[in-house]
C-alpha cells in the first residue's frame, strides 16, 4: 500500500537557523506529494506541493524537491522564524484517487527566539 | 476563503454514549472527509464522501458512521463510544477537481471516559 515516513520530532531550533524535514514514500507508480502546515489550534493548512519529478514546490519561505529516484519530498527553510513553530504533515494522494490523502506522523517543529 | 467549521472544540462524554460531530463548509465544495488526529500516527481517514448521500469507507471506519444529507454538512456518528475513540477528529473539504487542496476544520478533541 501506499505510505509516507517523515522524521521525528520534536524538533526545536533557533531563529534564523536551517531547517529540514526528512520525508520518503512507498508508492506503486507516481503520486502528487504534499506538505501541510498545522499551526497552534487550527487545522492543517496545504503548504506545498508538487505533482510529478524533479517539479519544487515553494511557499512562504519553504522549499520541497519531488526527487524519483531516492522516494523523497525533503522539506526545507533557509532562515525559521518563531511563527514557523507547528506541527508539519507529509502526505501523498494520486490524480486517479485524489480523495484520498495518505499522511505521515507529523513532525512538531519549535523555534525559540 | 473556505470556511470549514465543527460544530464542537471539546467534547467529554462516557463509554457507550452516542456522539454526533457536524461539520459545515461554505464553499459548495463536492467532497467532505473525517480524518482522526493521533500523536504518532498522524491523519487517518475515518470516511468521507464525493456527492451528497454518497459516502465512502476509509482506513478506519469501524466504530464509526457518517451522514450527509445536505452538500454543505457532513456528520460523523459514533453510535457508542469508547475509551479508544479518545482522539482529535478533523473535518476536512476539497472542490473534487483534479488535485484540489483540502480545506480542514479546527478540529474537535473528543475524550470519552
Amino acid at each position: 500500500g501506499n505510505s509516507v515516513t517523515q522524521m521525528e520530532g520534536p524538533v526545536t531550533l533557533s531563529e534564523e537557523a536551517f531547517l529540514t524535514i526528512n520525508c520518503t514514500y512507498t508508492a506503486t507508480g507516481y503520486p502528487s506529494l504534499f506538505w501541510y502546515v498545522q499551526y497552534p489550534g487550527e487545522g492543517l493548512q496545504l503548504l506545498l506541493k508538487a505533482t510529478k519529478a524533479d517539479d519544487k514546490g515553494s511557499n512562504k519561505g519553504f522549499e520541497a524537491t519531488y526527487r524519483k529516484e531516492t522516494t523523497s519530498f525533503h522539506l526545507e527553510k533557509g532562515s525559521v522564524q518563531v511563527s514557523d513553530s507547528a506541527v508539519y504533515f507529509c502526505a501523498l494522494s494520486f490524480l486517479s484517487n485524489d480523495y484520498k490523502l495518505s499522511f505521515g506522523a507529523g513532525t512538531t517543529v519549535t523555534v525559540r527566539a | 476563503d473556505v470556511k470549514v467549521t465543527q460544530s464542537s472544540r471539546y467534547l467529554v462524554k462516557r463509554t457507550g454514549e452516542k456522539v454526533f460531530l457536524e461539520c459545515v463548509q461554505d464553499m459548495d465544495h463536492e467532497n467532505m472527509f473525517w480524518y482522526r488526529q493521533d500523536p504518532g500516527l498522524g491523519l487517518r481517514l475515518i470516511y468521507f464522501s464525493y456527492d451528497v448521500k454518497m459516502k465512502e469507507k476509509g482506513d478506519i471506519p469501524e466504530g464509526y458512521s457518517v451522514s450527509r444529507e445536505k452538500k454543505e454538512r457532513f456528520s460523523l456518528i459514533l453510535e457508542s463510544t469508547s475509551t479508544n475513540q479518545t482522539s482529535m477528529y478533523l473535518c476536512a473539504s476539497s472542490l473534487g477537481q483534479g488535485l484540489s487542496p483540502l480545506h480542514f476544520g479546527n478540529g474537535t478533541r473528543l475524550t470519552v471516559t
